[in-house]
């Protein structure tokens, strides 16, 4: 079965620094990938995803991911953190022959220090 | 554009009264419908889904039940609350076969007293 795996369940950086958000999967087919973003008391936001081609995928705020299936990884990067970027991240992979359901990570919140 | 719809969007309810909360979504058409739960430091539960009107697949057995009786509307309901019921109750839609992530409404803040 499909399963996700969020390092860490806060991680705090520094304004200004680099921020890196861990996520590994596991999927037996090619997997779709997301990163949400969840403000308090806020629904949850798609960040971007990863379905096929270019493996280094762009979202939104500044946030990318990279795509790498010998690591089965797919973290989530931002060169300068910003104190709006406080919140929590969800890793989440497709389930296998469900496209109606994704897995979803345990989230990890993240703290910026000012 | 969509945009989905949830109300109320904070609810204080005693133990043992029950419970509707509403979902719909607007500018799209049978979509995939879902409800999640998020209890305090815990992370996303998938409660249910609907492909369609009156299809509800229960993922959790529980004292909570779905039903969908229209194309945009979910509704999650309990007879009697438990204490254990508190939480962050998200609705979610996924559109087209294509699509598979998913988009969240705003979420209701359920507490159980």
């Amino acid at each position: 079965a499909q399963s996700v795996t969020q390092l860490g369940s806060h991680v705090s950086v520094s304004e200004g620094a680099l921020v890196l958000l861990r996520c590994n999967y596991s999927s037996s087919v090619p997997p779709y990938l997301f990163w949400y973003v969840q403000y308090p008391n806020q629904g949850l936001q798609l960040l971007l995803k990863y379905t096929t081609g270019a493996t280094l995928v762009k979202g939104i705020n500044g946030f990318e991911a990279e795509f790498k299936k010998s690591e089965t990884s797919f973290h989530l990067t931002k060169p300068s953190a910003h104190m709006s970027d406080a919140a929590e991240y969800f890793c989440a992979v497709r389930a296998m022959n469900r496209d109606d359901k994704i897995i979803f990570g345990k989230g990890t919140r993240l703290h910026i220090l000012p | 554009s969509q945009t989905i719809h949830q109300w109320p969007a904070t609810l204080v309810q005693p133990v043992g009264s029950p419970l509707s909360l509403e979902c719909t979504v607007e500018g799209t058409s049978n979509p995939n419908l879902y409800w999640y739960r998020q209890a305090a430091g815990r992370g996303l539960q998938l409660l249910f889904y609907s492909v369609g009107i009156g299809q509800i697949s229960s993922e959790v057995p529980q004292n909570l039940s779905a039903s969908r009786p229209q194309d945009r509307q979910f509704i999650l309901s309990s007879k009697k609350l438990l204490l254990s019921d508190s939480g962050f109750y998200l609705c979610a839609w996924r559109g087209g076969r294509e699509a598979y992530e998913q988009y969240f409404g705003p979420g209701t803040r359920l507490t159980v007293t």
